[in-house]
């Protein structure tokens, strides 16, 4: 069964820290990662999707990593900003044909100023 | 667009009561599916629809039931509230099964926050 663990649970770092949060799964036979942002009281917001082939993504000051023979991916957060608090939730997709993501129970991040 | 919305916001049930999560989405989206947020646990699949008329269980369907009569609306009902069921449930929607295959963007409601006492 897979199983998706996000370590440090939370996180408090001051304005301006490079950061990286960590995924792990235990079944390497996955088809995509998603990482998602979760401000409190709100909905989930896809920050960046590396299918299976891919070994990272990039957006703005994010970076999303995946090596799938180790389990593992970060999430690279340049320049931290107080605006960057939130819940960072990493899922992944098991196959081509199914439609269930496995999600892991997040890392709670304040950055202050 | 408003983009994926659930109502209520916050609900409080009696143990064995039923009632309704509304979800509606304007992006004229094919795909539509449930999950519960419970603390430790992440997120959760509940159930999921690929077009309207077409429904399907995911991980943790029992207690729920879900009905997709039109494309824009996907509602989960709870037959008889447990307090197994308190928990935070979230509605979300991609374009398409095809797209949601190649790893498109899913959208997500702002949640719907249920205490059964």
């Amino acid at each position: 069964k897979q199983e998706v663990t996000q370590i440090p649970a939370a996180l408090s770092v001051p304005e301006g820290e490079n950061l990286v949060l960590n995924c792990s799964f235990t079944d390497s036979a996955i088809y995509n990662l998603q990482w998602f942002r979760q401000d409190p009281g709100k909905g989930l917001t896809s920050l960046l999707l590396i299918q299976s082939s891919q070994r990272e993504q990039t957006s703005g000051r994010l970076n999303a990593s995946l090596d799938k023979s180790s389990g593992r991916s970060t999430l690279y957060i340049a320049a931290s900003q107080p605006g960057d608090s939130a819940t960072y939730l990493c899922a992944v997709q098991l196959s081509y044909n199914t439609d269930k993501l496995i999600f892991g129970t997040g890392t709670r991040l304040q950055v202050f100023p | 667009n408003a983009g994926v919305t659930q109502t209520p916001k916050f609900q409080v049930l009696k143990t064995g009561q039923s009632m309704t999560l509304q979800c509606a989405q304007d992006m004229n989206h094919e795909y539509m599916s449930w999950y519960r947020q419970d603390p430790g646990m992440g997120l959760r699949l509940i159930h999921y629809s690929v077009g309207a008329g077409i429904t399907d269980q995911g991980e943790v369907p029992n207690g729920y039931n879900v009905s997709r009569s039109t494309t824009e609306d996907f509602p989960l009902r709870l037959l008889s509230a447990a307090p197994s069921q308190t928990s935070v449930y979230f509605c979300a929607s991609i374009p398409d099964r095809v797209t949601w295959f190649s790893g498109n963007t899913i959208y997500f409601g702002e949640g719907s926050w249920l205490t059964v006492v």
